[in-house]
């Protein structure tokens, strides 16, 4: 399958400083990505879902403001989470999908970002 | 509402008994489904995936699952559970539009005794 890569894999950073996070699909281009949430022992929550050159839409109770998605190229969407708090430390998951028609096109996942704000 | 149930939060086995896990979808379009694993601190792997045809799809790992309509279900199974199996499952729906991502239920903690 197709292959969604995630950077870094692993931060930790001070509260009220921002972290980027960086989703790049590998081999395919994709024309919408999710961002997901997972808090320990709990399912995956999606956050947002980004089409390329477009704004994010954001699910009910995501603070845009705090949460900033760019989905700049077909290969590469950033979250950028601003002026982090310990309640945001998490374990950020990105995926991809590619919009060709014709076919279900399935959704791949990177392998996630931990992020620990002390 | 769009929605997946794993009504077992937690489900102990013994190693070399058989397995199932259950899952219920609500959804309003034809659905696509998926069981995905997780090992603690990991990311997903992708175990099986249902989008059409036969109802039986085998996957990885000897795991198997089984799309049933009338009951909203996409139970995963495996015949014999080994110790390396212990990890988090979830059951995912998705929809054929593009722009629509996967719903996931609470998942489903498997721990496998010796």
């Amino acid at each position: 399958g197709a292959v969604v890569s995630q950077h870094p894999s692993r931060v930790i950073c001070k509260s009220g400083t921002s972290v980027k996070i960086e989703c790049r699909s590998l081999d395919f281009q994709a024309t919408t990505m999710f961002w997901y949430r997972q808090f320990p022992k709990q399912s995956l929550m999606l956050m947002a879902t980004s089409n390329e050159g477009s704004k994010a839409t954001y699910e009910q109770g995501v603070e845009k403001d705090k949460f900033l998605i760019n989905h700049a190229s077909l290969t590469l969407s950033t979250l950028t989470v601003t002026s982090a708090h310990p309640e945001d430390s998490s374990f950020y998951i990105c995926s991809a999908r590619e919009g060709t028609s014709g076919a279900y096109n399935e959704q791949f996942f990177g392998p996630g970002t931990r992020l620990t704000v002390l | 509402a769009q929605s997946v149930t794993q009504p077992d939060i937690h489900i102990t086995v013994s190693e070399g008994a058989s397995l199932e896990l259950r899952c219920n979808y609500s959804y309003g379009a034809t659905p696509y489904l998926f069981w995905y694993v997780q090992s603690p601190g990991q990311g997903l792997q992708l175990l099986l995936k249902y989008f059409s045809g036969d109802t039986l799809v085998q996957g990885i790992k000897g795991f198997e699952a089984e799309f049933k309509r009338s009951q909203s279900s996409f139970n995963l199974r495996k015949p014999s559970v080994h110790w390396s199996d212990a990890a988090e499952y979830f059951c995912a729906v998705g929809a054929y539009q593009a722009g629509t991502a996967l719903i996931f239920g609470k998942g489903t903690t498997l721990s496998v005794s010796s």
